[in-house]
């Protein structure tokens, strides 16, 4: 069955660096969303992207992410400037029609 | 605005059938979903069901959904040491790029 992959599985970056998370939705998908989990705590959404443009983001996603689709595949978050409290797990999924299909995820620490 | 409550935990015993309870706010939901996360593990989609259906069977589990209380709940029958993790339900509301609001999570504890 096909899967939203994730890589890499563990990042750890200092305080101040830029990352990049990687996606690769399921290959016939249309859309994509991120969102993240910080320990302990609920899922929450951060953004969603369709037809090559943001269709919704939330209060989280402030100037410092942002999300490309650069080829037909791959669906990225970067982060700018990382900080401590942008430690978390950061969830990739994409859907065509019902239900959201997720990827292992990304666990984010920053130093 | 969108609000998912459920209750932080749950212990059952082996082989009995546990109930996840959970609450929602918007009356506007389309989509209610059941997603299991394992220790330092992923979301995995246990199961989902449409806004205009009162119950989904699957196997071992159970959904039912109370629209005018805006209650999901979550039977699993016979429950295993297995089903240990934690058990979040999820809304989507419209079609359109709708994202998921989940709820805080419920653990599920079964013991021997």
């Amino acid at each position: 069955e096909p899967e939203v992959t994730q890589t890499p599985s563990h990042q750890v970056t200092q305080m101040g660096q830029e990352v990049i998370l990687r996606c690769v939705p399921i290959s016939n998908h249309l859309y994509f969303y991120w969102y993240r989990q910080i320990l302990g705590q609920k899922v929450e959404f951060l953004v969603s992207f369709y037809n090559n443009e943001i269709s919704e983001k939330s209060e989280i996603f402030d100037d410092q992410f942002s999300v490309e689709r650069p080829d037909g595949s791959n669906f990225t978050l970067k982060i700018r400037s990382t900080k401590l409290e942008d430690s978390a797990m950061y969830f990739c999924a994409s859907r065509r029609g019902q239900p959201q299909h997720f990827g292992d995820g990304t666990r984010l620490s920053i130093l | 605005g969108e609000d998912v409550e459920q209750s932080l935990f749950l212990s059952v015993r082996e082989g009995d059938s546990s109930v996840i309870n959970c609450t929602y706010t918007d009356s506007s939901s389309t989509y209610l979903y059941w997603y299991k996360q394992e220790p330092g593990a992923g979301l995995q989609l246990l199961t989902y069901i449409f806004s205009n259906m009162d119950m989904k069977q699957d196997q071992r589990l159970t959904v039912l959904l109370n629209k005018k209380d805006k209650h999901l709940s979550l039977r699993i029958a016979d429950t295993q040491t297995g089903d240990s993790a934690i058990y979040f339900c999820a809304e989507s509301i419209g079609d359109t790029a709708s994202k998921l609001t989940f709820g805080t999570g419920t653990r599920l504890q079964v013991t021997l």
